[in-house]
């Protein structure tokens, strides 16, 4: 079973726009962490944004912030405000801490942001 | 601050033989970790290292190895290479564990031909 979904394989907004990508998760594991991860064209992984499991409010950074339900096990990014240079492949990860330190990733989703 | 740095960035190699790949993580980070990107399986996590030592492994075949030297630096290295161990490899360094986010370096492209 998959442990990191994300079920749209690619998203369109305007700029200014806000957009939100989906991310649900499965795990037993009661302690763990769930990661956003921006990837251009240039292959760079860039780190977005961070819940932990036991977190009460929902992470924000700047324009992005995390949609956390728990109960529903969604983990959803929401950005505010999208720019042109937004384009980008979005990747949700999660790390159980019982498995350790590795980050185990949902498929992506593919961002475009037109004028 | 300088970030992570993985090289080459391009590698062409010919099936059968072995390939080094190297990353240099961030000054004072003492975990690093790997990951293959492929377009069919996405990002799988390789193996971590921390102090030198591998502390966790992914679900790869032994011709995947690495190492982790003193000053942080790890070397990842593939041997009998196989066409589908073409990818992008991902290197990634974190202080420890905890809700540090991991920092990537900008990959080694491999092509096995």
């Amino acid at each position: 079973a998959q442990k990191i979904t994300q079920t749209q394989p690619g998203m369109f907004v305007q700029e200014k726009e806000a957009v939100t990508l989906d991310c649900t998760y499965d795990t037993s594991d009661p302690s763990y962490g769930l990661f956003w991860y921006k990837q251009p064209s240039s292959g760079e992984m860039i780190f977005l944004i961070y819940q932990g499991s036991y977190d009460q409010q929902n992470a924000t950074e700047g324009r992005y912030s995390l949609n956390f339900q728990k109960a529903r096990k969604s983990a959803n990014l929401v950005i505010s405000a999208s720019q042109l240079g937004d384009s980008a492949m979005y990747f949700c990860a999660m790390r159980e801490n019982q498995a350790g330190t590795a980050l185990i990733f949902g498929k992506g989703t593919t961002l475009s942001v037109s004028s | 601050k300088a970030g992570v740095t993985q090289t080459p960035r391009y590698l062409i190699k010919t099936r059968g033989q072995q390939v080094t790949l190297s990353c240099s993580p961030i000054s004072g980070h003492r975990s690093v970790s790997w990951y293959q990107q492929t377009p069919g399986q996405g990002l799988q996590f390789l193996f971590e290292y921390f102090s030198e030592t591998q502390r966790n492994k992914g679900n790869f075949p032994g011709r995947f190895s690495g190492r982790q030297f003193s000053n942080s630096r790890s070397e990842m290295n593939v041997s009998t290479l196989e066409l589908g161990d073409s990818a992008l490899y991902l290197c990634a360094s974190s202080p420890g564990q905890g809700r540090y986010g991991y920092t990537f370096g900008s990959g080694t492209r491999l092509t096995v031909v």
